[in-house]
């Protein structure tokens, strides 16, 4: 049975730092590209950062990056997410995915992890 | 910049069939968009129901299928039931390593 479990999530002042992870086992993981996508209170989903397989290949949208960065560690079967310079508008449920198919490019998602809500307040 | 398009509500009867849809706001939708359809429930993760157009995912059931009808993606729920009155997402890759998700449908089943 494939598994995601994200933790790390809290309360954070704007400014701040936090680092989110995503356990997951059922699957090989190493073959599979994975991402992080988060929704804020009332809203719908919005994708935030992606990565290959291998790790060598990582994407992010333009709302976070060069604050916000992905990483995998493939012995641990375990995903990262380093959030810095964090800001109010970053507050939202952050979920974890894993592509359907792709080990390169994160293309559609067949699995989900409960989420871990982050929450950006002074 | 291209934007994901989705009704932003529908309603079905019981026992009805509904069909939503996934747009691109330039643009058709084709399979090498990957298409993928999610559903959420108030205070839960998203599920997902299908993935690369029409594969359903581990547990749903065949009353939920995927297409592509003329421009866009499409979801079918053939005999609604309440328990489907959920929002929908729809995702598409667009390339570059980048996935981008619709506004959803929040639908009614009444």
């Amino acid at each position: 049975e494939v598994r995601l479990l994200e933790s790390g999530g809290g309360l954070v002042q704007p400014g701040g730092s936090l680092r989110l992870s995503c356990a997951a086992s059922g699957f090989t993981f190493s073959n599979f590209a994975l991402i992080w996508v988060r929704q804020a209170p009332g809203k719908g989903l919005e994708w935030v950062s992606a990565i290959s397989g291998g790790g060598g290949d990582t994407y992010y949208a333009d709302s976070v990056k060069g604050r916000f960065t992905i990483s995998r560690d493939n012995s641990k079967n375990t995903l990262y997410l380093q959030m810095n310079s964090l800001r109010a508008e970053d507050t939202a449920m952050y979920y974890c995915a894993k592509d359907s198919l792709s080990a390169y490019y994160p293309k559609s998602f067949d699995y989900w992890g409960q989420g871990t809500l982050v929450t950006v307040s002074s | 910049q291209t934007v994901v398009t989705q009704e932003p509500s529908f309603s079905v009867s019981p026992g009805g069939t509904v069909t939503l849809t996934c747009g691109l706001s330039s643009g058709s939708v084709s399979t090498s968009y990957y298409p993928s359809w999610y559903q959420q429930t108030p205070g839960q993760a998203p599920r997902t129901l299908i993935y690369s157009t029409n594969i359903r995912s581990s547990g749903v059931p065949d009353r939920f299928s995927g297409s592509i009808l003329g421009n866009k993606a499409a979801l079918t729920i053939t005999g609604a039931q309440a328990d489907d009155e959920s929002d929908y997402y729809c995702g598409l890759y667009m390339g570059s390593g980048t996935p981008v998700f619709g506004g959803g449908t929040q639908l009614t089943v009444l």
